[in-house]
């Protein structure tokens, strides 16, 4: 099983500061077949990123990721109030599918 | 627009059996793999099973594997999740999401998730 363990687990950042979330895998992610997801408050979880750095429907351009193998990089350009959440990675190249632990993002 | 909704959560005591649906909509369904994820109280995601458009193949995590079955019903819009032998942890709120990814593999993400139902296994 790929165990993936994201950094830090909260950021304390203010509107307008880029954020950026750190996704690492225990092995190497085939295909680059990793996601990301935001999830708010009693909400479900919202996809944002496939294939490591493909946009999901109607997700802003703010929203960016990148990386191959063992690493990857959500960044958010710049904070918008709405985007205080946690974010959670997940493979999707090796059984079982796996998720990261989260990272909140919380305003400082 | 593409839909997924979930009910049947509730109280049940450990040693006990539920049964979960998933009602979806806004495409077709019958080509889609189906999949439960759960997210325990102020923890994590963890996906659980998945089931193939036509129903013929599943699979499950380890830690529920043996305990839950997973099924559908095409002509209903359906996904459904039997839960037995229900332990304290495996209290959580169960999410239903469409599998997107390479037809055929296991190879998914989840697009989109139903609200979740929460299921509380509890004395």
């Amino acid at each position: 099983e790929i165990v993936l363990t994201q950094s830090p687990g909260t950021l304390s950042l203010s509107p307008g500061e880029r954020a950026i979330f750190s996704c690492r895998a225990s092995q190497s992610v085939t295909s680059s077949y990793l996601a990301w997801y935001q999830q708010k408050p009693g909400q479900a979880p919202r996809l944002l990123i496939y294939g490591a750095s493909s946009r999901a429907t109607g997700i802003p351009d703010r929203f960016s990721g990148s990386g191959s193998g063992t690493d990857f990089t959500l960044t958010i350009s710049r904070l918008e109030p709405e985007d205080f959440a946690v974010y959670y990675c997940q493979q999707y190249g090796n059984s079982p599918r796996t998720f990261g632990q989260g990272t909140k993002v919380e305003i400082k | 627009e593409v839909q997924v909704l979930e009910s049947g959560g509730g109280l049940v005591q450990p040693g006990g059996s539920l049964r979960l649906s998933c009602a979806a909509s806004g495409f077709t369904f019958s080509t889609n793999a189906m999949s439960w994820v759960r997210q325990a109280p102020g923890k994590g995601l963890e996906w659980v099973s998945v089931i193939s458009g036509s129903g013929g193949r599943t699979d499950y995590a380890d830690s529920v594997k043996g305990r839950f079955s997973i099924s559908r019903d095409n002509s209903k819009n359906m996904v459904y999740l039997q839960m037995s032998s229900l332990r304290t942890e495996d209290t959580a709120i169960y999410y239903c999401a469409k599998d997107r990814g390479i037809s055929g593999t296991w190879q998914y993400f989840f697009d989109p998730w139903g609200q979740g139902t929460l299921v509380t296994v509890s004395s």
